[in-house]
């Protein structure tokens, strides 16, 4: 039972323009949401996170906006840069849940310079 | 800098031995760390919770016995894989966290290769 959801595997767009990365999620329970970015045999990298009770969070290039009622995130790059490409990975948790992280399956973002 | 430090970086093994994965939080001491697997092209699962002083919690199907979990003390919890098979050749990858919500900040992992 996948309860978060990438259902792009993969992603390319031109550098400068904007990149928008999708995630479902079925568990209305869910409070928290957070992307990674993941580089081949390293460990995911924080990005940029929102709770159920905003729907944007923004910082710098990068912004996430939540949708409850359509339990749907996505993150937003812009401008894209080659530097991003990457694996990226939405991951979901809820309150009481003591930070275990239910992750996507992730998406490969390819930047062309 | 890294705030997680896992060793080895990779490891080959052969059939039926068994290795330790160790994870170290470098900057704070956390009561609390997780072991996440992740085979080719998928995602990252998560194993187990990682429990200082105390028993680890593992996640449905996932085999206590043989992926034994030791957090010893609050800078290092240890994987340790028992009896490797070719079908344990993941790719490992601990946590912590990072003290605001449920953000985490991950090592770097361990590719362990079953022989």
């Amino acid at each position: 039972d996948q309860q978060v959801k990438q259902n792009s595997p993969s992603l390319s767009v031109q550098e400068g323009r904007i990149s928008i990365l999708n995630c479902d999620y079925t568990n209305s329970m869910f409070d928290y949401f957070l992307w990674y970015k993941k580089y081949p045999a390293e460990g995911p990298t924080f990005l940029i996170s929102i709770s159920s009770i905003k729907d944007k969070n923004e910082d710098g290039r990068f912004t996430v906006f939540l949708n409850k009622s359509a339990k749907h995130l996505s993150l937003h790059i812009v401008p894209s840069q080659p530097g991003d490409s990457a694996v990226y990975f939405c991951a979901a948790s809820f309150s009481g849940n003591t930070g275990k992280l239910i992750f996507g399956q992730g998406t490969t973002l390819q930047v062309k310079p | 800098g890294a705030v997680v430090s896992q060793h080895p970086s990779w490891v080959i093994c052969k059939s039926g031995t068994s290795v330790k994965i160790e994870c170290r939080s470098l900057d704070f001491q956390a009561t609390t760390m997780f072991w996440y697997r992740q085979f080719p092209k998928q995602s990252l699962m998560l194993m187990a919770t990682s429990n200082e002083g105390s028993k680890a919690t593992y996640e449905q199907g996932v085999e206590k016995d043989k992926f034994l979990i030791n957090h010893a003390s609050l800078t290092l919890s240890t994987l340790t894989v028992t009896s490797a098979h070719p079908e344990d050749s993941s790719f490992y990858i601990c946590s912590r966290l990072a003290g605001a919500w449920d953000t985490q900040y991950f090592g770097p992992g361990t590719r362990l290769t079953v022989l």
